[in-house]
C-alpha cells in the first residue's frame, strides 16, 4: 500500500530564512505527487503537483518543489519565508493507474515562522 | 466562481446517533471525495464518488457511506457514532481522472 512519510513533524524558522520541507512516499509504480498547506481552521489549499515533465515544480506563493524518482523524494522548498507562511504543510500521492483518483496524505509539518 | 462549500461548519452529536454531512463541488467538477481528519494527522481518505457511483473506497467501515445527486453534490452519513469519529471531515472536488483536488473548509464534528 502507498504511504507518504513527513520526516519533520515541527520546522521553527526565521523569517527571510530559506526552508525545506521533507516528504518520501513508498511506491514502485508511478505516482503523482502534490504538496498542500492549510491554515488553522481551514481547508486545504493545493501548492503544487507534479503529474509529469519538469522533476522541479514551481507553486504559488514562491515555493517550490523537486521530484527524485530515485530516492523517491518530493522535497518542498522556499527560499526566504515570511510570517504568513506560518501554517500546517501536507504532502500527498496519487496513483495514475488505480480505479479512482484518491490521495495518501502524510502526517504533516507544522512551519513557524519567526521575527 | 464558487468554489467547495461543507455544511454545516460544526455540529456535536450523542455516541450512537446518525449525522449527514453536505458537499457542493466547485463549479465545472464531477467527483467528489471525502476526508477524515483527525486532531494532529493527516487527511484519511474515506471514499469517492464519481457519476453517482462509489468508484473507490478507503479503509473505513460500512457504517460510513455516501451519496452523490445528479447535480454533482454529495452527502457523507455516519451511523452510530463513536466518540472516535470525532473529527474535522472535508469534501474536496475534482473533474473525471484528473487528480488535482479542490478542498473545502470542512465540517468539525464533535461526538460526545
Amino acid at each position: 500500500a502507498q504511504s507518504v512519510t513527513q520526516l519533520d513533524s515541527q520546522v521553527p524558522v526565521f523569517e527571510e530564512a530559506p526552508v525545506e520541507l521533507r516528504c518520501n512516499y513508498s511506491s514502485s509504480v508511478s505516482v503523482y505527487l502534490f504538496w498542500y498547506v492549510q491554515y488553522p481552521n481551514q481547508g486545504l489549499q493545493l501548492l503544487l503537483k507534479y503529474l509529469s515533465g519538469s522533476t522541479l515544480v514551481k507553486g504559488i506563493n514562491g515555493f517550490e518543489a523537486e521530484f527524485n524518482k530515485s530516492q523517491t523524494s518530493f522535497h518542498l522548498r522556499k527560499p526566504s519565508v515570511h510570517i504568513s507562511d506560518t501554517a500546517e504543510y501536507f504532502c500527498a500521492v496519487s496513483e495514475p493507474n488505480q480505479a479512482g483518483t484518491a490521495l495518501i496524505f502524510g502526517k504533516g509539518t507544522t512551519l513557524s515562522v519567526s521575527s | 466562481d464558487a468554489g467547495v462549500t461543507q455544511s454545516p461548519t460544526h455540529l456535536i452529536k450523542t455516541r450512537g446517533q446518525q449525522v449527514t454531512l453536505r458537499c457542493s463541488p466547485k463549479s465545472g467538477h464531477d467527483t467528489v471525495s471525502w476526508y477524515q481528519q483527525a486532531l494532529g494527522q493527516g487527511p484519511q481518505f474515506i471514499f469517492q464518488y464519481y457519476e453517482e457511483e462509489e468508484r473507490q473506497r478507503g479503509n473505513f467501515p460500512d457504517r460510513f457511506s455516501g451519496h452523490q445527486f445528479p447535480n454533482y453534490s454529495s452527502e457523507l452519513n455516519v451511523n452510530a457514532l463513536l466518540l472516535g469519529d470525532s473529527a474535522l471531515y472535508l469534501c474536496a472536488s475534482s473533474t473525471g481522472r484528473r487528480h488535482e483536488q479542490y478542498f473545502g473548509p470542512g465540517t468539525r464534528l464533535t461526538v460526545t
